[in-house]
């Protein structure tokens, strides 16, 4: 399997939590020795945000409402107390020594009820 | 603090060359590498490549394999990514980013390129 897998779209109400996996293979989320795994959220017209890397370290300024973990081929993003501006696209990415190229999930679209 | 300011939008014709610059400050330049990532209209984020600033090695998705090359003018603080060939498919968004620990942790405003005949 070639790549990242996301699923397309999450729809939850305001105030409550949405989980969003990621799955991979043992050449990229499955290989810590890679950097780990990276989560992303965009903006309709905006670029990219780093939300989380290294699988579950939050950069400074990122809310606590986000939280990342990984468990061997498979990662997770949860947004807790979801608020209207948590819609956007999220994705998942790492480096995967198999192909030697970063890639990219195909991204999940969150809507807040 | 960091800021990543990309050149403006272009519009170039099919088998012609773009060259998108990235202008950093806010940090030390050398210390971190560049990766460049693209995103056609509607689309996901497509990985380019990356460049070492400090020692200019680079590595190219396949996919750009030939076509595409990545550098860096330390005097000026920029880095830059040069797609040749260009075709109807390379309409997208680019965007360089700055790489910290193997993560792309912060990102220029991106650069609209346009192929059109």
């Amino acid at each position: 399997q070639a790549g990242l897998a996301q699923p397309p779209s999450v729809s939850k109400g305001l105030r409550q939590t949405a989980t969003l996996t990621c799955s991979g293979n043992s050449d990229n989320v499955g290989n810590s020795g890679n950097g780990g795994v990276s989560w992303l959220q965009q903006h309709q017209g905006h670029p990219p945000k780093l939300l989380s890397y290294r699988d579950n370290s939050r950069p400074s300024g990122i809310s606590e409402r986000f939280s990342a973990y990984r468990s061997g081929n498979t990662a997770s993003l949860t947004i807790t107390g979801l608020q209207p501006e948590d819609e956007a696209d999220y994705y998942c990415s790492a480096w995967d020594s198999g192909l030697n190229a970063f890639v990219f999930g195909p991204g999940t679209k969150v809507t807040v009820l | 603090q960091v800021q990543l300011v990309q050149s403006g939008a272009e519009v170039k014709k099919p088998g012609a060359s773009v060259k998108v610059s990235c202008e950093a400050s806010g940090y030390t330049f050398s210390n971190n590498d560049f990766i460049w990532v693209r995103q056609a209209p509607g689309q996901g984020l497509e990985w380019m490549g990356w460049m070492n600033t400090k020692k200019g090695d680079t590595g190219y998705a396949q996919v750009f394999q030939g076509r595409v090359s990545m550098t860096r003018n330390f005097f000026r603080n920029t880095a830059y990514m040069e797609l040749s060939s260009l075709t109807f498919e390379d309409t997208a968004v680019y965007y360089c980013a700055r790489g910290t620990s193997g993560s792309p942790d912060f990102w220029g405003q991106g650069t609209l390129v346009t192929v059109s005949s």
